[in-house]
């Protein structure tokens, strides 16, 4: 069974703090995303990565940086976290090519910043 | 950059009626529309997707319907479940081919 695994369900972190949100998958997918989720906006994609030490800027990079440095591994970087990245933060993996719209997510992290 | 556009935000259906959800996408070089399922407490999760080469994809009492002149596809939902109940996302790829745009969300909610 694919899996996709997110390091906490739930993060309470303060305002100008240093956050880190890890992703793990079992599936040695190619590509690697973090998702934010926030209500009626549905989920926007703020970094994609394709290979190891690669990525993409998503939709919404700033305040944000990423870092893979193993394959199965992707984390999420909040160099000094604002209250308005209280939010919900997913994790996805897929393969390359045609399969690439499959997209696994893991179940993400519920980060609130006081 | 691509959007999609979802509606509606929330929809009640009684359980045994028809859930319908339309999304309309702005421009793609590429030719798959997912649709995914995502229940309270867990991650999205794909549940049908459709290649416009076909204008309609069944699969059990979830079909979706695909018009590609004017850019829009939607989900039916037949005899709708409280088991259904959760939010669906619709989405375009990019025009890369690398990435997926989400619509906004739709909560779906069947009453028994």
């Amino acid at each position: 069974d694919v899996k996709v695994t997110q390091s906490s369900r739930y993060l309470v972190k303060r305002t100008g703090e240093k956050v880190f949100l890890e992703c793990v998958q079992d599936m040695d997918h190619e590509n690697m995303f973090w998702y934010r989720q926030d209500p009626g906006l549905g989920l926007r994609l703020i970094y994609f990565s394709y290979d190891v030490k690669m990525k993409e800027k998503g939709d919404i990079p700033e305040g944000y940086s990423v870092s893979r440095e193993k394959k199965e591994r992707f984390s999420l970087i909040l160099e000094s976290a604002s209250t308005n990245q209280t939010s919900m933060y997913l994790c996805a993996s897929s393969l390359t090519g045609v399969g690439s719209y499959e997209q696994y997510f893991g179940p993400g992290t519920r980060l609130t910043v006081t | 950059q691509q959007q999609v556009k979802q509606s509606p935000q929330s929809l009640i259906v009684q359980k045994g009626g028809i859930s319908i959800i339309n999304c309309a996408y702005e421009n793609t070089a590429f030719d798959y529309f997912p649709w995914y399922q995502q229940f309270p407490g867990k991650g999205p999760a794909l549940l049908i997707a459709i290649r416009p080469d076909v204008s309609e994809k069944k699969e059990g009492r979830f079909t979706i319907s695909f018009n590609k002149s004017a850019k829009q596809f939607s989900l039916h939902i037949m005899d709708s479940q409280p088991g259904d109940s959760a939010t669906y996302f619709c989405a375009a790829p990019n025009n890369a081919g690398n990435m997926l745009t989400f619509g906004g969300g739709t909560r779906l909610m069947v009453k028994p």
